[in-house]
């Protein structure tokens, strides 16, 4: 249990287009979902918390114009990255945090989307 | 916000022998410490968690210490083998659930 997917797991586009990167959780309701960007050979970075039927939270730095977020149910949560530019080009995962009544701090991860803009 | 730092940034260990991470975190209010493995390409896999009420934690050849106090947390790998070479990430987060991630340790472990 506890199934976390994105899609999709890579995408390449062109400067300037708008890519959209969905994540799901297959076996359980998320509330709550976040949205990391890992760059090569560095950390996770937390960019925003999703949350179902609000608008997302964005962590300092983040441009929420840029890095549009929807969470319109209790199982899926979309990043749509805008205007895209080289520099945006990383690996995004997303997770969802565990359902009530299991360990609540736990987050399931997605298997990420590798999103290289030329 | 949370300041987690990790050390070392890299660890190479003969097979057989054991791979410490230390970690420490800033926010006196942090109350869980995952532990996660990630190997190229792929999507973090929790290893171990601990929770501010507990010292200490074990799941066959690893285990987790937690002092409070010092605001530090460390990974213990016993009888380390060619598999758990990855990168392994500390994280900390508060009742807001938002992990902030360490740096990352590379663990090479040699055959």
């Amino acid at each position: 249990g506890a199934v976390v997917s994105q899609h999709p797991s890579w995408v390449i586009c062109k400067s300037g287009t708008s890519v959209k990167i969905e994540c799901r959780s297959l076996d359980f309701q998320a509330t709550t979902m976040f949205w990391y960007r890992q760059f090569p050979k560095q950390s996770l970075m937390l960019m925003a918390t999703s949350n179902e039927g609000s608008k997302a939270t964005y962590e300092q730095g983040v441009e929420k114009d840029k890095f549009l977020i929807n969470h319109a149910s209790l199982t899926l949560s979309t990043l749509t990255v805008t205007s895209a530019h080289p520099e945006d080009s990383s690996f995004y995962i997303c997770s969802a945090r565990a359902p009530s009544g299991r360990g609540s701090n736990e987050q399931f991860f997605g298997p990420g989307t590798r999103l290289t803009v030329l | 916000g949370e300041n987690v730092e990790q050390h070392p940034s890299t660890l190479s260990v003969q097979e057989g022998d054991s791979a410490v991470i230390k970690c420490t975190y800033s926010d006196s209010a942090s109350n869980y410490f995952p532990w996660y493995k990630q190997e190229l390409g792929k999507r973090p896999q929790l290893i171990i968690d601990i929770r501010s009420n507990v010292g200490e934690k074990k799941d066959q050849r690893i285990a987790v210490t937690l002092n409070k106090t010092a605001k530090h947390f460390s990974l213990h790998i016993t009888e380390t083998q060619p598999e758990d070479s990855a990168v392994y990430f500390c994280a900390a987060s508060r009742n807001d659930y938002k992990l902030s991630f360490g740096a990352g340790t590379t663990v090479t472990v040699r055959a």
